[in-house]
């Protein structure tokens, strides 16, 4: 069993439509919860880092950690077609922090 | 400030053979990390450099192996390359590495293996 599980997708939604992706974790050790996102032959650039339980927003983007249930969520509201690419969850422990585990990633299009 | 560059950028290699990549960290950034980006397995952490010295390692075997200079440009070796090394190799540099740093990953070398 991976220890971060994605639904890899594809999702495709029409443009301005609340996305929602979502993680699993298993190791409780997890402190940090992070959201990249990779357009096409490009590296992962961080959106959305949190750290322990609870939400965070930045602009039309909230990220929602729930540790109880080991569960990690990315809203994207009004969504645009800029917004398609793989959205990647990662998380790691305090220890060795910089050693992300990362979910295996989806693949979002936005259709116009 | 300029982003992380890797070099190169593709590469195409028969098996048996060995490859070095690198990494140059954005200025004044000192942890290097590198990871491997498969369709099958995603992105898997494979190790971390900070100062010189490997941190922290994931579970690849020792065909795989970097280092870390003093100016904290890493490059990492793959030897005895097989088909299932194909793969994208990122890597990513993050300012202390203590406690969680953003991590800014490079655009990645993307290594086939025929």
């Amino acid at each position: 069993q991976k220890e971060v599980e994605q639904d890899p997708g594809p999702l495709s939604v029409p443009e301005g439509a609340i996305v929602s992706l979502n993680c699993t974790y298993s190791n409780s050790a997890f402190q940090y919860f992070m959201w990249y996102r990779q357009y096409s032959r490009k590296g992962p650039e961080l959106l959305m880092y949190t750290y322990s339980s609870g939400n965070k927003e930045d602009g039309r983007f909230t990220a929602q950690v729930d540790k109880s249930s080991k569960y990690i969520s990315l809203f994207i509201r009004d969504s645009q077609p800029s917004d398609s690419a793989t959205y990647l969850c990662a998380s790691s422990r305090i220890q060795g922090a910089q050693k992300l585990v990362f979910g295996q990633g989806t693949r979002l299009t936005i259709n116009p | 400030k300029a982003g992380v560059t890797q070099t190169p950028r593709y590469l195409i290699k028969t098996r048996g053979q060995q490859v070095t990549l690198s990494c140059s960290p954005i200025s004044g950034h000192r942890s290097v990390s590198w990871y491997q980006q498969t369709p099958g397995q995603g992105l898997q952490f494979l190790f971390e450099y900070f100062s010189e010295t490997q941190r922290n390692k994931g579970n690849f075997p020792g065909r795989f192996s970097g280092r870390q200079f003093s100016n904290s440009r890493s490059e990492m070796n793959v030897s005895t390359l097989e088909l299932g090394d194909s793969a994208l190799y990122l890597c990513a540099s993050s300012p202390r590495g203590d406690a969680y740093n953003e991590q800014f990953f490079g655009p990645g070398t993307r290594l086939t293996v025929l």
